[in-house]
């Protein structure tokens, strides 16, 4: 089983609707729990950031963590045209010198005006 | 602001060449990586710094060599590259405590 699983999509959908995007992990010590979007021919960026279980919101974008089924969420409402991109999430352990990051490997998503 | 800049942006070799991939980052982060994004296979990371002065292995290190020239440069080279080596390659840094990455613009390689 892969330490990271996510749905590469590709998903498409039209203007205004309420995307869910998905990732399940099988470790259980991972702590932090991030979304990166990359748009075509282009390098990730941070979309959102999380520890621990629990939602958090930032304008149109929610970052959801259920540590106890092992499953993150990343739900985008209203989706616009711009929102088309790919969708990355990654998560690492916990501790002060752990750097590594391990990434799903990403959903397409697609939003149609 | 810059952030963190790659060069080349794109590269053609034939097998057996040699080249360097560059990577610069003007945040004064500690932490900087390699990796490769292929299709069906997200990122993997080859190599990683932790700080100035270490490099560890990755996920696929098989065929690269990187060096940490300094805090801000970190460069990934391939002494022989094959065609397996094509690829799309990142350079990322981390910030802080929370170790947040922050990627490159990435470095089209192709391997004929």
């Amino acid at each position: 089983q892969k330490e990271v699983e996510q749905d590469p999509g590709p998903l498409s959908v039209p203007e205004g609707a309420i995307v869910s995007l998905n990732c399940t992990y099988s470790n259980s010590a991972f702590q932090y729990f991030m979304w990166y979007r990359q748009y075509s021919r282009k390098g990730p960026e941070l979309l959102m950031y999380t520890y621990s279980s629990g939602n958090k919101e930032d304008g149109r974008f929610t970052a959801q963590v259920d540590k106890s089924s092992k499953y993150i969420s990343l739900f985008i409402r209203d989706s616009q045209p711009s929102d088309s991109a790919t969708y990355l999430c990654a998560m690492r352990r916990g501790g002060g010198s752990n750097y590594k990051l391990t990434f799903g490997k990403g959903t397409l998503l697609t939003v149609n005006p | 602001n810059a952030g963190v800049t790659q060069t080349p942006k794109f590269q053609v070799l034939k097998t057996g060449q040699s080249m360097t991939l560059q990577c610069a980052q003007d945040m004064n982060h500690n932490s900087m990586y390699w990796y490769r994004q292929d299709p069906g296979m997200g990122l993997r990371l080859i190599y990683y710094s932790a700080s100035e002065g270490t490099t560890d292995k990755g996920e696929v290190p098989n065929g690269y060599n990187v060096s940490r020239l300094n805090k801000r440069e970190f460069s990934l080279r391939l002494e022989s590259a094959a065609p397996s080596q094509t690829s799309v390659y990142f350079c990322a840094s981390t910030q802080g405590a929370q170790n947040i990455q922050y990627f490159g613009a990435g470095t089209r390689l192709s391997v004929l």
